[in-house]
């Protein structure tokens, strides 16, 4: 399809690890990326990975990126409750960035 | 200002009422961008514009229009509102259209009753 993939919902206990999954489309994207959004604000870009690469590491956040099954996915390490947002993937589609539909996190105490 | 604003926060209009929601930003980005964000339908494409002076029309443009006269502001009017216009509407910008890091601004959350 031409759709971003993502599941919704994710529930996660604080101090575990959060893996947030997408599918891709577009097997020329140059450019992934992973927003997140706060209740209330903006998205704010998080992190991003070029398509040569294989996985990107800042911190808690690692990015791993499948090029073969188009998959993309988010660790977040030590969950915290800071974390709670809408995590939004995207890939760069010729002159245009295209957005899934987000991701819930919830952070279980 | 530091960033992308907007303006207003949110509003409440009578359908059949014009409105401009508002947008600037200080970045000298060249492309600008309008999303609506509706519960499980994520973020949609509403207009873009490339660089000052021209716009293009994205995934959900009907019932909306834009203009670009100069490079910080991008306004998007609802010529006529209709109820399915309700939602939280997003401005956004880039360095160039495509690929760059999309900057946006902080909502406007509308009601059309």
């Amino acid at each position: 399809g031409e759709d971003v993939e993502q599941s919704l919902f994710l529930s996660v206990r604080e101090g575990d690890s959060s893996v947030i999954n997408c599918t891709y489309t577009d097997s020329s994207s140059t450019y992934l990326y992973w927003y997140k959004q706060e209740p209330g604000a903006g998205l704010q870009l998080l992190t991003y990975i070029f398509s040569n690469m294989d996985m990107k590491q800042d911190q808690r956040l690692t990015v791993l990126l499948n090029k073969k099954d188009k998959h993309l996915s988010l660790r977040i390490a030590d969950t915290q409750t800071g974390d709670s947002a809408i995590y939004f993937c995207a890939e760069s589609r010729g002159d245009k960035i295209i957005f899934g539909k987000g991701t819930r996190l919830h952070i279980l105490p | 200002i530091a960033g992308i604003t907007q303006a207003p926060t949110s509003q409440i209009l009578a359908a059949g009422r014009r409105m401009t929601l508002r947008c600037t930003q200080d970045m000298r980005h060249n492309a600008m961008y309008w999303y609506r964000q509706d519960l499980g339908l994520g973020l949609r494409l509403i207009h873009y514009s490339n660089t000052a002076g021209t716009t293009g029309k994205g995934e959900v443009p009907d019932g909306y229009s834009v203009s670009r006269a100069n490079t910080d502001d991008f306004p998007l009017t609802l010529a006529s509102a209709v109820p399915s216009q309700t939602s939280v509407y997003f401005c956004a910008s880039s360095e160039r259209q495509g690929v760059d890091t999309q900057y946006f601004g902080p909502g406007t959350r509308l009601t059309v009753l």
